[in-house]
């Protein structure tokens, strides 16, 4: 099994760009999340799914999109990036244990 | 929603030294979870607590529940400098997973 996995690992982005990060889980998790962390403030949830179909919104999200068209994937989207959003994004999927399994992360960079 | 607050925010003990991190809420939580981040790495879940006045251990690790359940503690016995990273606790439901900003561990020899 592959886990948690999330393509790219690192983006450049120039302000006002728009990209889509990819996470994927073969372990037929029905929760899944998307994370943001910065130095100082840990983990803060930015959308999230209870199952395929269905998303909602978390902590911070603000400036971000996602979608859950298949029960393994969760799509995170940026349509105008900012320098503000320059930061580690982390996608975790959950077990019926409530352990969330995290992905490797992307580095996003937005000048 | 729920929140907790970790302390230290960083701690540097040689090795062979014990290690104490603590997550404290004004309110009484419904579980407590425990993550290990390495530099450069993700989150890697420990344990959950969820009884109150539970104890666990993971060889050196030991996680502990206070019985108001508002607090819980991760201590490590002796560190390594494997022990290295960034230590989370986090609390809440399955769409309400709330995390506390971290302990950052340092271990020299």
């Amino acid at each position: 099994n592959a886990g948690v996995t999330q393509t790219p690992k690192f983006r450049v982005l120039k302000t006002g760009q728009s990209m889509t990060l990819l996470c994927a889980q073969d372990m037929n998790h029905e929760y899944m999340y998307w994370y943001r962390q910065d130095p100082g403030m840990g983990l803060r949830l930015i959308h999230y799914s209870v199952g395929e179909g269905t998303t909602a919104k978390g902590e911070v999200p603000d400036g971000y999109n996602v979608s859950r068209l298949k029960k393994q994937n969760f799509l995170l989207g940026l349509e105008s990036a900012a320098p503000s959003q320059t930061s580690v994004y982390f996608c975790a999927s959950q077990s019926s244990y409530n352990e969330q399994f995290f992905g490797p992360g992307t580095r996003l960079t937005v000048l | 929603g729920q929140q907790v607050m970790q302390i230290p925010q960083y701690q540097h003990v040689q090795e062979g030294e014990d290690f104490t991190t603590y997550c404290n809420s004004s309110t009484t939580l419904s579980n407590i979870q425990w993550y290990k981040q390495r530099p450069g790495g993700h989150p890697v879940f420990l344990i959950q607590l969820v009884k109150s006045g539970e104890v666990k251990k993971q060889k050196r690790l030991t996680f502990q529940f206070g019985e108001a359940k508002k607090n819980s503690s991760l201590h490590i016995t002796a560190t390594q400098t494997t022990d290295v990273g960034t230590y989370f606790c986090g609390t809440g439901t399955a769409s309400k997973l709330t995390f506390g900003t971290g302990t950052r561990l340092q271990v020299t020899l």
